[in-house]
């Protein structure tokens, strides 16, 4: 099974900060990574497919990259409705695994 | 629009076993599957298994081999997941959610049905 990694798993910030969470395949995933936004009491919703596609709906200040085995999402401008949990998770091949999450807190 | 509804929360005792629904609607049912998705209160996702549509195709991950089944009605636009001799690790939440398999993504999820298993 492909193994993914992400980090952190918690961070606190600020309205307006930069920042960027990282996830790490266990080996080579191509671009195929998917990123989902998780608010507490709600399922997850795609924020990005294919490492770097945004999602139809979803702001521009988020974002993705990577290819191979390393990837990040980068929120350019954090808003008060990003603080959620954010998972990674590989397409490449099944068992379709996910990363542990990285939880954003408000500073 | 692409929707999801999932039935609702169930207690369950252990050794029984739980059958969760996903009704789909707003698009070709045929033209996807579903993958299935739980989690553990307090926990992160953990990918269960999905399912083809069209053929039925099935593949599950190791850990629910031999006690999970998924299938899909095409007449009634629904899909279902049977977990069988439940245990108190089994407690989480079920999500439902559309995909195209390996290569894709999924989008959307359903709302979710908690599972309790508890004596």
């Amino acid at each position: 099974d492909i193994q993914m990694t992400q980090s952190p798993s918690s961070l606190s910030a600020s309205v307006g900060d930069r920042l960027t969470i990282t996830c790490r395949a266990s080996q080579s995933i191509y671009s195929y990574l998917n990123w989902y936004q998780q608010k507490p009491g709600k399922a997850p919703e795609l924020l990005i497919y294919t490492a770097s596609t945004l999602q139809s709906g979803v702001p521009s200040r988020f974002s993705g990259s990577g290819s191979g085995t390393d990837f990040t999402l980068t929120i350019s401008s954090l808003q008060p409705e990003d603080f959620a949990t954010y998972y990674c998770q590989q397409s490449h091949s099944t068992p379709h695994t996910f990363g542990q999450g990285t939880r954003l807190e408000i500073k | 629009q692409v929707q999801l509804v999932q039935s609702g929360a169930e207690v369950k005792k252990p050794g029984a076993s739980v059958k969760v629904s996903c009704k789909a609607s707003g698009y070709t049912f045929t033209s996807y599957g579903f993958s299935w998705v739980r989690q553990a209160p307090g926990q992160g996702l953990e990918w269960m298994g999905r399912i083809t549509v069209y053929n039925g195709n099935t593949h599950y991950g190791q850990k629910f081999q031999g006690r999970v089944t998924m299938t899909t009605d095409t007449s009634t636009r629904t899909a279902y997941m049977e977990l069988r001799s439940l245990r108190s690790d089994d407690t989480a939440m079920y999500y439902c959610a559309r995909d195209r398999g390996n290569y894709n993504w999924f989008d959307p999820w359903g709302q979710g049905t908690l599972v309790t298993v508890s004596s």
